[in-house]
């Protein structure tokens, strides 16, 4: 199993539209989570990190689900703006190694 | 401010040439990294420095090595360029501990032909 997966997708939504993505990690004993955002041929930004109690930045929702080693993303509201490939970042406990996804790529419709 | 700053931005090499990619950051942070990126692998660490004086491999370090010259400079080497090196490279630093987010440089596109 890898330690950390991703749907690629692509994920195609019209504008306005909730969508979900969910990133797996192998590692129970995992603890910094991220989600970046990554367009085409540039540099992954930071989006937002997930706590483990969840979180919100406007219109989008960060949560983590310990039980099932799961942590997702939720857009509300969908622009076209958001069309772009989002990566779920793992932190390997004790390390400062950050373990990537390799992305579920969104395509906002107008 | 400048962030993570990464130079060459484009470079075409021929197989067997040697080149460096340079990377700084001025935000003062202790760890810095290298990532390859190819379509359909998400990012892949190359070698890492967890503080000045210290390099560590990542998962894929064959064929490159690393210089953490000083806290704000971090360069990555390949020797003896093969065409599977073709990819993206991208830079990114870390303050201080692992609850923090990375910053990436605007990363190095390499072609080896």
């Amino acid at each position: 199993r890898k330690e950390v997966e991703q749907d690629p997708g692509p994920f195609n939504v019209p504008e306005g539209a909730t969508v979900a993505f969910n990133c797996t990690y192998s590692n129970s004993a995992s603890q910094s989570f991220f989600w970046y955002r990554q367009d085409c041929r540039k540099e992954p930004k930071l989006l937002m990190s997930v706590y483990s109690s969840g979180n919100e930045d406007g219109r989008f929702t960060a949560q983590l689900n310990r039980a099932s080693q799961y942590i997702s993303l939720l857009i509300r509201d969908s622009k076209l703006s958001d069309s772009a490939t989002y990566l779920c970042v793992v932190v390997r406990p004790g390390t400062y190694k950050y373990i990537f996804g390799t992305g579920t790529r969104l395509k906002v419709l107008a | 401010n400048a962030g993570v700053t990464q130079t060459p931005k484009f470079q075409v090499l021929k197989t067997g040439q040697s080149m460096t990619l340079q990377c700084a950051q001025d935000m003062n942070h202790n760890s810095m990294y290298w990532y390859r990126q190819d379509p359909g692998m998400g990012l892949r660490l190359i070698y890492y420095s967890a503080s000045e004086g210290t390099t560590d491999k990542g998962e894929v370090p064959n064929g490159y090595n690393v210089s953490r010259l000083n806290k704000r400079e971090f360069s990555l080497r390949l020797e003896s360029a093969a065409p599977s090196q073709t990819s993206v490279y991208f830079c990114a630093s870390l303050r201080a501990d692992s609850n923090q987010p990375q910053h990436f440089g605007d990363g190095t596109r390499l072609s080896i032909l």
